[in-house]
């Protein structure tokens, strides 16, 4: 059964380092999303791709957080530096044409 | 922007219960998921439900997209049904954008 997958699957790192995760969407799905879930809230997205192309970024903290596709496949999210406020779960999750949205196991980040 | 409420926040159940739980929505959508997040955090597919009706063995969901909610039944509860269980919507407004609810977090004891 087709899945997403996403490395690492925890992440502990000290504040102002760099730290970057990764998603491989399931094959055939142009539409790719990652989403910041903080303990006990519900996920909230921070970017949305289009094959390559950034669709929807609205929510991302640009002076610290980036993100690419560059050949419309799999994708990074990197921070740098990381603060304290960035623990939390990144879920990464790809669609069919805006259609029914499957999400990887996420990796959990801890910032110390 | 669009306000997605579910409810209850938390709920409690003996094993063998039947539960509702409710997504509420302010504005149109395009589509509407329910996922159930595990104790690991991964978020499960339960339902793709934009409107009507549809069952999956214990579970079932209704959406009513014109009075703007949505309903996701438990029957027979177990144990391993408790976690937390998220609806999203995806709306248009001047682009596609996707919003989560709070959660429900449902506990399901033996």
């Amino acid at each position: 059964e087709a899945e997403v997958a996403q490395s690492p699957r925890y992440k502990i790192t000290e504040k102002s380092q760099a730290v970057a995760f990764w998603c491989d969407p399931i094959s055939g799905h142009a539409t790719l999303y990652w989403y910041r879930q903080i303990l006990g809230q519900g996920p909230e997205l921070l970017v949305q791709f289009q094959d390559e192309s950034v669709v929807d970024d609205s929510q991302l903290p640009k002076d610290r957080f980036s993100a690419e596709r560059l050949k419309g496949v799999d994708s990074t999210l990197k921070i740098q530096p990381a603060e304290l406020g960035d623990s939390a779960m990144y879920l990464c999750a790809s669609s069919k044409d805006r259609a029914e949205a499957f999400f990887g196991q996420g990796t959990r980040l801890t910032v110390v | 922007g669009i306000q997605v409420e579910q409810s209850p926040p938390d709920l409690i159940l003996q094993e063998g219960a039947n539960s509702t739980l409710r997504c509420n929505f302010s504005d149109s959508v395009n589509n509407l998921q329910w996922f159930h997040q595990n104790p690991w955090g991964q978020l499960i597919n339960l339902f793709y439900i934009p409107s009507g009706t549809k069952q999956n063995g214990r579970l079932s969901a209704t959406t009513v997209a014109t009075e703007r909610y949505s309903l996701l039944y438990i029957s027979s509860s177990q144990t391993t049904d408790s976690g937390v269980y998220f609806c999203a919507v995806d709306y248009y407004t001047g682009g596609f954008k996707t919003i989560f609810g709070a959660g429900t977090r449902l506990f399901v004891k033996a």
